[in-house]
């Protein structure tokens, strides 16, 4: 599975947006991006994956570069609870997630 | 819930005792995953499997270590002799493998382990 890349930690205003972006340069054409997050003492939690499509749930939105080498996963209005480490994890199918060290995003108030 | 439960949360040990922890993933997943992660470090993989197959080894997974899964359904991670450099959170994972689709792991809380 493709490497990625994450700055090491972001801070972002209460209310704000959140964009945290990850590069994914070496990704082949079958392989999604995901997006994991973990809270302190808890197991990462899922936030939304994709392929070559933006996609949008109820916790973020994914925008995926039309080359595909990198994306940014947004979180439209951050709260406080939102304070986690983000994972960005390319996968193919069946393969299992490899975790790099993620960004650590503090929001404040 | 039906989410991944592990038991216990958290497993104080002396050095050289043996520890066995339990995973219950969400009972129509097919594969079952063991993660390590210590301090200040995204999840490592150890081990997983597929039914009640163990398909996979890291490198990780020394001879101390050994996990089961006996009927397709929970699953065991024994440590033998344990040692301080154990000491880390386990987390378990599972998720549905079909072919043509892409499935993301649902995780459990984890089970903290302190070797002293």
């Amino acid at each position: 599975d493709a490497k990625t890349t994450q700055p090491t930690s972001m801070d972002c205003a209460e209310g704000r947006a959140a964009n945290l972006p990850c590069n994914h340069s070496t990704i082949s054409g079958n392989e999604y991006v995901y997006w994991y997050r973990q809270i302190h003492s808890q197991g990462p939690q899922y936030i939304i994956h994709g392929l070559k499509n933006n996609e949008t749930n109820e916790m973020a939105s994914l925008i995926i570069t039309e080359d595909r080498k990198s994306s940014t996963l947004i979180l439209p209005h951050a709260t406080l609870r939102d304070t986690a480490v983000y994972y960005c994890i390319v996968r193919g199918n069946f393969n299992k997630f490899y975790f790099g060290s993620g960004t650590k995003l503090n929001v404040k108030p | 819930d039906t989410g991944v439960s592990q038991d216990p949360r958290h497993k104080i040990t002396k050095r050289g005792q043996n520890v066995t922890f339990r995973c219950d993933p969400i009972s129509e997943h097919n594969r079952l995953y063991w993660y390590r992660q210590t301090l200040g470090q995204g999840p490592e993989f150890l081990t997983y499997f597929q039914n009640e197959a163990q398909l996979e080894k890291s490198r990780l997974l020394s001879d101390r270590f050994s996990a089961e899964r006996p009927k397709g359904s929970f699953s065991t991670l024994e440590i033998q002799r344990t040692e301080q450099g154990d000491s880390a959170m386990y987390l378990c994972a599972s998720s549905l493998a079909q072919a043509g689709a892409n499935y993301g792991y649902t995780f459990g809380s984890g089970t903290r382990l302190t070797v002293v």
